[in-house]
């Protein structure tokens, strides 16, 4: 079957520290991955995507790493910031071209 | 990007009766989902609405109750029947561009069931 999970629910963080979300996938067949950012009473929203032919993407301030041999997902925040504070989503498009979603992360920022 | 409304954002509804959320994109769309998300949970599939023929649900997940509807390309609309309050969930419309893309996502409907 297909799987998307997190390792950790919940990830305390200082403000302007460094912030490391991790996701595990089972499917070897997917090629594409979504990292989705949602705050409270809001939809999800698209932060950042990264396709099975490459190891690393980075945008502003975020960066995915992918890891196709263990099957790894990370989203590396920097310089965390208050407005970060939500949860995170990483998702995995599948052969059908549907979006599924994993567990989810809650990144809390401290002050 | 595509901006997705959805009406109503919140309800409160009593057991046993049907609710119809509807989902306007503000531009043509290949392909339009439909999440639940329970509370404190991450989002699950319900079905892909399909643009003149029947939706195609998910394990789990039935047309007798959550029938859905989608008559056009910028258009759908999922009912909730027969409720109970293990239906109380937010309920997301989702479209995609095309293949291979990343899915946009509307604010969701709160449904809370009495």
């Amino acid at each position: 079957g297909e799987s998307v999970g997190l390792h950790l629910p919940t990830l305390s963080v200082q403000e302007g520290d460094n912030s490391i979300i991790n996701c595990a996938y089972s499917n070897s067949a997917s090629d594409y991955f979504i990292w989705y950012k949602q705050e409270s009473g809001k939809g999800p929203q698209f932060i950042i995507d990264i396709r099975s032919n490459m190891d690393k993407r980075q945008g502003q301030r975020v960066t995915v790493l992918l890891n196709k041999t263990v099957k790894h997902l990370s989203l590396q925040i920097a310089a965390t910031q208050p407005g970060d504070s939500a949860v995170y989503f990483c998702a995995e498009n599948n052969r059908d071209d549907k979006i599924i979603f994993g567990k989810g992360t809650r990144l809390h920022i401290l002050p | 990007s595509a901006v997705i409304s959805q009406k109503p954002s919140r309800d409160i509804c009593q057991r046993g009766t049907s609710l119809t959320i509807q989902c306007q994109v503000d531009s043509q769309v290949t392909m339009m989902f439909w999440y639940r998300q329970q509370p404190g949970q991450s989002l699950t599939l319900i079905a892909t609405a399909n643009q003149g023929s029947e939706a195609t649900y998910e394990s789990g997940f039935v047309i007798d109750k959550f029938p859905i509807s989608r008559p056009n390309l910028t258009f759908s609309t999922l009912t909730v029947s027969n409720m109970s309050p293990e239906d109380s969930s937010i309920y997301l419309c989702s479209v995609k561009k095309g293949r291979g893309t990343e899915a946009f996502f509307g604010q969701g409907t709160r449904l809370t069931v009495v």
